[in-house]
């Protein structure tokens, strides 16, 4: 059973361009959230995916956006980078959508915006 | 709104001691409680959480939480701590009626286990 796996690990980007990270989902998990985490902080709460369809999002711009594909994998989509969007993207799948169900990490993509 | 407040930044104990992780919570709803381990360079695994029930959760590595309503805490403790312990501790929070499950975080504790 593969775990959720991350792409990229780390990249480096400047002020003003687009992002595109990606995630495989754990086998048999149909639910993908992401969280950001800042240097020195805690995963805050980006959004979640569920049967392709978005399910709650937290306090972050339209300018973060979201895929969840027919297999589970997801991507997460930052355009317009400010400064401050460095940080540690994370993603968790999970095989309930709900406040009980597990979720599992990523080891995450480090995000450098220059 | 729910917020979690770890009350330690960084916590540094001697192999073989015990250790307690703090952490309390302020929501106007009921939650779930989880606390969350992240080691170097890793992502995030689930040490335990308390759902309902028994108020005493064990988990994985030998930790052990205590969730207290009326003092709105959820510690988390081991009585004998490893060097292959230090990693950095979450604590969070869910929305008990919410349909997504979305978890919020404190800022974490790292755990520094020293022989």
């Amino acid at each position: 059973e593969t775990g959720v796996t991350q792409s990229p690990t780390h990249l480096i980007k400047t002020r003003g361009q687009q992002v595109t990270l990606r995630c495989s989902s754990q086998s048999g998990h149909n639910t993908v959230s992401w969280y950001q985490q800042a240097l020195g902080q805690g995963p805050q709460f980006i959004f979640q995916y569920y049967r392709e369809e978005e399910n709650g999002r937290g306090n972050f711009p339209p300018r973060f956006s979201g895929l969840q594909f027919p297999n589970y994998s997801s991507e997460l989509n930052v355009n317009a980078l400010e400064l401050d969007d460095s940080a540690l993207y994370l993603c968790a799948s999970s095989f309930l959508q709900g406040p009980t169900g597990e979720l599992f990490f990523g080891e995450g993509s480090r995000l450098t915006v220059l | 709104a729910q917020s979690v407040t770890q009350l330690d930044s960084q916590v540094p104990v001697f192999e073989e001691a015990p250790v307690e992780l703090r952490c309390n919570y302020s929501s106007s709803v009921s939650v779930y409680l989880f606390w969350y381990v992240q080691y170097p360079n890793q992502g995030l695994q689930l040490l335990l959480k308390y759902l309902s029930g028994s108020t005493l959760v064990k988990g994985i590595n030998g930790f052990e939480a205590e969730f207290n309503k009326s003092q709105t805490s959820f510690h988390l403790r081991k009585p004998s701590v490893h060097i292959s312990d230090t990693a950095e501790y979450f604590c969070a929070v869910s929305d008990m009626g919410g349909s997504q499950g979305n978890l919020i975080f404190g800022k974490g504790t790292k755990l520094s286990v020293k022989p």
